[in-house]
């Protein structure tokens, strides 16, 4: 059973920095891609940042580029967000989620995000 | 960056009814186009992908179709648990994207 479980959120002031990270479990972590998502309080879903399984290759929304950092412990199944200067309009839950892509997604479902964590919670206030 | 445009914003419908619901893209994304459901306090879990095709473990009831830059989700009968908030995300291209979300309310 495919589950992933967020941490490292919290309350921080405008201009600090977080670090998320995203334990995984049930699958070959390392072949496959990992993202973050957000949805800001009562809002939508808005992709973040993703890191491909095997090449490794990095994607950012513009929002967040320069600003964040995504990475991955293959040998402890661990994903990481590092966010530095964070603004108001960060806060959000974020979503660890499995996919999209990666060397080892042979089915058509693993170019999306097939599994969800529950979200960390990221309050940016002063 | 491609836009995707959910409509309409809320739907109120009876039990046993049939949904519809929209997505538009900006430009063509093919078939490349999924959407997730999102129940009350819940993460999204993914229903749909490649436009029409139903993911694990979900109901029959729900059925995606379209290509191109219009496409829908339909539920053939709604039942009481489908309330939710239902999201359509294309992987034709980087950025990927959402639609802004459609709620289902149940009357």
């Amino acid at each position: 059973e495919v589950q992933l479980v967020e941490s490292g959120g919290g309350l921080v002031q405008p201009g600090g920095s977080l670090r998320l990270s995203c334990a995984a479990s049930g699958f070959p972590f390392s072949i496959y891609g990992m993202s973050w998502v957000r949805q800001a309080p009562g809002k939508g879903l808005e992709w973040v940042s993703t890191i491909r399984g095997g090449s490794g290759d990095i994607y950012y929304a513009d929002s967040v580029k320069g600003r964040f950092t995504i990475s991955r412990d293959n040998s402890k199944n661990t994903l990481h967000l590092q966010m530095n200067s964070l603004r108001a309009d960060d806060t959000a839950l974020y979503y660890c989620t499995k996919g999209p892509g990666g060397v080892g997604a042979t089915q058509l479902r693993e170019d999306y995000f097939d599994y969800w964590g529950q979200g960390t919670l990221v309050t940016v206030s002063s | 960056e491609i836009v995707l445009t959910q409509s309409p914003a809320t739907l109120s419908l009876s039990p046993g009814e049939r949904v519809t619901l929209s997505c538009r893209a900006s430009q063509n994304i093919r078939s490349y186009l999924a959407w997730y459901q999102q129940k009350p306090g819940q993460a999204p879990r993914l229903l749909i992908y490649d436009a029409s095709n139903r993911a694990s473990g979900i109901p029959a009831r729900f059925s995606g179709s379209g290509s191109g830059t219009d496409f829908t989700l339909s539920i053939s009968s709604l039942e009481p648990e489908d309330l939710a908030v239902y999201y359509c995300q294309q992987r034709n291209t980087w950025p990927r994207t959402f639609g802004q979300g459609t709620r289902v309310e149940i009357k």
